[in-house]
């Protein structure tokens, strides 16, 4: 799996949009970005995930560019209990990586009232 | 639908003893994989089970076991306890599905090894 890059910690100002980079610029073409989130004391929670198109749903949005060479998760109107390390992981979809997501330190996002 | 869950929450163990976590996947949830977190190593792959066959390993060694029964529950064992081995345990299952690759993690059982 591509190794991906993320700053160590982000601030938000609630009810702004929160833009969280990640730069995977070792990525194959079959290789698939990944967002999670890890909510102090709970497992990670799974966002969104993406191959080249910009992708959206309920919780969030993720960019990709055009040479998939780096992503941004965005949460659109950021929330106090968005506060959480976000994780950003890239691997293929399916193949014998049976279950197995390698997760790096992640973005420390504090959201401030 | 309930989610993963996993017990005990909390387990507080002595060296030289071994444990045995517990994982109930999500309803028709056949897969449950396993990861361990440490604050200097963060979130680490331990194994992955389906249909009660271990089909992916992570790099630990043999005192880290696991098995899974045929209702998809699953267990993970770790024997000849450590101090390093204090660590927040977390247990995930996916849907079925070719590709499907949305993990759903439990809240995970904090061992304490002394």
């Amino acid at each position: 799996d591509a190794k991906t890059t993320q700053p160590t910690s982000m601030d938000c100002a609630e009810g702004r949009a929160a833009n969280l980079p990640c730069n995977h610029s070792t990525i194959s073409g079959n290789e698939y970005v990944y967002w999670y989130r890890q909510i102090h004391s709970q497992g990670p929670q799974y966002i969104i995930h993406g191959l080249k198109n910009n992708e959206t749903n309920e919780m969030a949005s993720l960019i990709i560019t055009e040479d998939r060479k780096s992503s941004t998760l965005i949460l659109p109107h950021a929330t106090l209990r968005d506060t959480a390390v976000y994780y950003c992981i890239v691997r293929v979809l399916g193949g014998t990586s049976y279950g197995k997501l390698t997760f790096g330190q992640g973005t420390i996002l504090t959201v401030h009232p | 639908k309930a989610g993963v869950t996993q017990t005990p929450r909390y387990l507080i163990k002595t060296r030289g003893q071994q444990v045995t976590l517990s994982c109930s996947p999500i309803s028709g949830h056949r897969s449950v994989s396993w990861y361990q977190q440490t604050p200097g190593q963060g979130l680490q792959f331990l194994f992955e089970y389906f249909s009660e066959t271990q089909r992916n390993k992570g790099n630990f060694p043999g005192r880290f076991s696991g098995r899974q029964f045929s209702n998809s529950r699953s267990e993970m064992n770790v024997s000849t306890l450590e101090l390093g081995d204090s660590a927040l345990y977390l247990c995930a299952s996916r849907p079925p599905g070719q590709g499907s690759e949305k993990l759903f993690f439990g809240s995970g059982t904090q061992l304490s090894v002394l």
